[in-house]
């Protein structure tokens, strides 16, 4: 069974577009995150919700808006989307302070 | 802001050997983790360390929480192909507010095993 799950694996777009990406865990933790993971495979920590409340924002650019339904669930969307925002952006979830488990991950093409 | 240094960048080494790596820090860690990713995936957590001076054995592998809390080590013993990926290590501090925290990444070491 699925574990973290993320839809889609692939986006390609053009500059300026509006997308989502989503992501469900369906292992009954608390916290969600979202990463970005650039070319050279450097992760980043981009949000953190626990119980559907954002506790960290990374100075993420405003056009980045996560929201989170409930807390199996947190949705990534982006605004205008620009050249440098193509990377592979993962989804993990965690119980807490303790380890963290990571989704398959959305590779977000912008030409 | 808080860095992780990861090393080596990366390794290539024959199958059968033993591998190492290791990340240090400046900065006092609460929890250490260990991950492998493979190419199209994401990070796969292989072991997890929450207090210092602990050593964990995961299979071939063997990871430590350092004694001053500033480094962990990960060991790979009698290595095999499917060994292959990008190993990552991440260090877990307060974060702001009171009660959050977050992961600090290592910028991976990459791993080529040759049969």
């Amino acid at each position: 069974d699925t574990a973290v799950s993320q839809t889609p694996k692939y986006l390609v777009t053009q500059m300026g577009n509006d997308k989502s990406i989503k992501c469900e865990q369906n292992l009954g933790h608390d916290t969600m995150y979202w990463y970005k993971q650039d070319s050279k495979k450097f992760l980043k920590i981009m949000f953190s919700y626990n119980n559907k409340e954002l506790i960290i924002n990374e100075t993420v650019p405003n056009r980045f808006s996560p929201k989170s339904p409930d807390k199996a669930h947190l949705n990534l969307h982006i605004n205008s989307l620009e050249l440098g925002d193509s990377a592979v952006y993962f989804c993990a979830s965690s119980q807490g302070p303790t380890a963290q488990y990571f989704g398959p991950g959305t590779r977000l093409t912008v030409l | 802001g808080q860095q992780l240094n990861q090393s080596p960048q990366s390794m290539f080494i024959q199958e059968g050997e033993d591998v190492s790596m290791n990340c240090t820090s400046s900065s006092i860690f609460n929890t250490w983790l260990w991950y492998k990713q493979e190419p199209g995936e994401g990070p796969v957590l292989l072991i997890a360390l929450y207090k210092a001076g602990e050593l964990t054995s995961n299979g071939r592998l063997t990871a430590q929480f350092g004694i001053t809390r500033k480094d962990s080590f990960l060991n790979i013993s009698a290595s095999i192909p499917s060994d292959v990926g990008i190993y990552f290590c991440a260090g877990q501090i307060a974060s702001g507010a009171s009660g959050t925290y977050k992961y600090i990444f290592g910028t991976g070491t990459r791993l080529k095993v040759l049969a």
